[in-house]
This record gives structure tokens, sequence and C-alpha cells, in this order.
């Protein structure tokens, strides 16, 4: 347990629904990190935060995707009308600073039928 | 989009055996290089901060080494056992806020 937490930890939703994902991070971090993994890839970033500032978005997320922090402290990511393209695993990680290590929780795994 | 390149994609060896691979990035505008181990069913675990050229961390039988210059990493196993079979990622950092995650090699260890 590395001390990030994520709700919940599957999901089957079918195309065209919303759903939303929550992360919560160890406590005195204040970066958050969004990734999403795909089969045989490595994580792929998506968004962060430093403290409630989303401060850099990936060219690959489309307009379906917002993702918030609004105290700083947990982050929620919410992805609207899915699509069976958007099936992953979604990974929250936490980090003390700029390229601290990061911490990562266990995932939410997204299955859109 | 950075180039980060991790080989081989994926390793077998034998138990005992001492493995390594390489983790390829940007020479220029270098930053900082992290190590995750990825165990199946499990998260992402650090092992290793890396961030000046020449930097060797050592944590257990395994280590790492850093050249900034040429831009690589090498990961090096001693002795492999079972419970070392995972997938081994690396991230780059660069002073132009940004980092990617490379697609990282997968390893397996056969008792």
């Amino acid at each position: 347990d590395t001390g990030v937490s994520q709700d919940p930890r599957h999901k089957i939703t079918k195309r065209g629904q919303n759903v939303t994902f929550r992360c919560d991070p160890i406590s005195e971090h204040n970066r958050l990190y969004w990734y999403r993994q795909t089969l045989g890839q490595g994580p792929e970033f998506l968004t962060y935060f430093q403290n409630e500032a989303q401060l850099e978005k990936s060219r690959l997320l489309s307009d379906r995707f917002s993702a918030e922090r609004p105290k700083g402290s947990f982050s929620t990511l919410e992805i609207q009308r899915t699509e069976q393209g958007d099936s992953a695993m979604y990974l929250c990680a936490s980090s003390l600073g700029w390229s601290g290590k990061q911490f990562f929780g266990p995932g939410t795994r997204l299955t859109v039928l | 989009i950075l180039n980060v390149e991790q080989s081989p994609q994926s390793l077998h060896v034998q138990e005992g055996d001492s493995t390594n691979f390489t983790c390829s990035f940007p020479s220029s505008n270098f930053y900082a290089l992290h190590w995750y181990r990825w165990e199946t069913a499990k998260s992402p675990e650090a092992l290793f901060v890396m961030t000046l050229n020449g930097d060797e961390k050592k944590k257990g039988r395994i280590s790492a080494t850093l050249n900034t210059k040429e831009g690589y990493s090498y990961l090096y196993i001693k002795g492999s056992q079972p419970e070392d079979s995972a997938t081994y990622l690396c991230a780059f950092w660069n002073t132009g806020n940004q980092f990617y995650f490379g697609t990282g090699t997968s390893l397996t260890v056969i008792p």
C-alpha cells in the first residue's frame, strides 16, 4: 500500500455513459498525476495538478475528459460519453515537488461495452 | 512527444542469472530520470530517482547508472530471482516541464 487510493477499482459501463473516478493522494503531496495505461504500453500521461491548479493536460486528451482537484487534496477524473477506446487502466500518482518520486495508486480498470 | 525508449521489450532469464536493460532518452535539457518496478496486479513502485550525470544507485541486488550526456540509463539485476519478475519502467523529466514514461521492459525470471 503506497498511501494513494483510487475508487472504484473496477468500472464496467456502456458506451455513451459518463464515468467518474476518484484519487486520494498522500496528504502532504502537492503534485497529483493521472495516467492511462493500455495493454503492453507504459503509463500515458493525461494531466497533472500542483495543489488545486491543473498545470498541464496532454494533447492526446479529448474534450470528453476533465479532471479536478478542488481543494488541492483528492482529485476526480470524469469521462463523458465513454467510447470503447476508453477502456484502459487509469492510474493516479502523487509526489512531493517536481520530479519527486511518484507514488501510484492501485488504478481503476475501466471497461466500456 | 519525447522519445523515451526501453530495450529489450521483454526478457526471460533463468533464476540466478544477472541481467540488464536500457532506457534511452533525449540528451538535451535533462532534469531527472526515474526507474519504477511494476508487478502484475500491483501499482508501479519507485526504485530510483537519478539527477546527476554519472549517478549510480543501488537497492539490494538492483542497481542503475546514468549517462545524461549520451542519453541513457542502465538497470542491472544481479542474481535474478522469480520475485524480480515485473515490468521495469523508466521515466524522463526535462527542464521544459515535460516528462514521459518508456513502454517498459518485461522481465520474467524462470525458476
